[in-house]
């Protein structure tokens, strides 16, 4: 079975620090990958997806980036953190099937001080 | 822009009480799920609509599929606590790149009180 994961479950940074957030999944080869961001407990905002290795889109501007060195591996940085990055990011993956859904990871809870 | 709204934004309600949540939009959807959130984790699949007026049942959810597949509704019989949660809709559109993107409503949260 499929199964994904996300790490760490929590983190507070300095404003100006950098950050590194990982994303595994196991039990399917070339799944769509995502990340998302949520505020206070309500809607999804997609930041990033990708369909392979390397191949990023971005969907909203911003302070963060993303890369995907293995298939399996999806990662979300930033160079130096700002306040308004603090939130909850839950990195998905999907096959590429209009009726699939998404299956979550268990999410980050980031805090910028 | 694609948006989904979520109607209402909170409920809370007495156990064995009946709600219905919308999911609303101007845009045309090839799918449409129901997640379901707790705090601090992940958004679950509930259930995936494909069919315009498609219709599912998950025991004492009930979720329908708009005939011109741009809104959905989830309907919970006899509300027990651990109903209790987020529920989110989203929208599935096949994007520029050709892969399919998901939209996210803004999200109901449900309050069952014993």
């Amino acid at each position: 079975s499929q199964t994904i994961h996300q790490w760490p479950a929590t983190l507070v940074q300095p404003v100006g620090s950098p950050l590194s957030l990982e994303c595994t999944v196991e039990g399917t080869s070339n799944p769509n990958l995502y990340w998302y961001r949520q505020a206070a407990g309500r809607g999804l905002q997609l930041l990033f997806y990708s369909v392979g290795i390397g191949q990023i889109s971005s969907e909203v501007p911003q302070n963060l980036s993303a890369s995907r060195p293995q298939d399996r591996q999806f990662i979300l940085s930033s160079k130096k953190l700002l306040l308004s990055d603090s939130g909850f990011y839950l990195c998905a993956w999907s096959a590429d099937l209009p009726n699939y859904g998404y299956t979550f990871g268990s999410g980050t809870r980031l805090t910028v001080v | 822009t694609q948006l989904l709204e979520q109607s209402p934004q909170f409920l809370s309600i007495q156990e064995g009480e009946n709600l219905t949540v919308y999911c609303n939009s101007s845009s045309v959807f090839s799918s449409l799920q129901w997640y379901r959130q707790e705090p601090g984790e992940g958004p679950v699949l509930l259930v995936t609509v494909v069919t315009g007026g498609e219709v599912k049942k998950l025991k004492r959810l009930t979720f329908q599929f708009g005939d011109a597949r741009k809104d959905s509704s989830l309907h919970i019989t006899a509300a027990q606590p651990g109903d209790t949660g987020l529920y989110l809709c989203a929208g599935a559109s096949l994007a520029l790149s050709g892969t399919y993107k998901y939209i996210f409503g803004t999200g109901t949260r449900l309050k069952v009180l014993a």
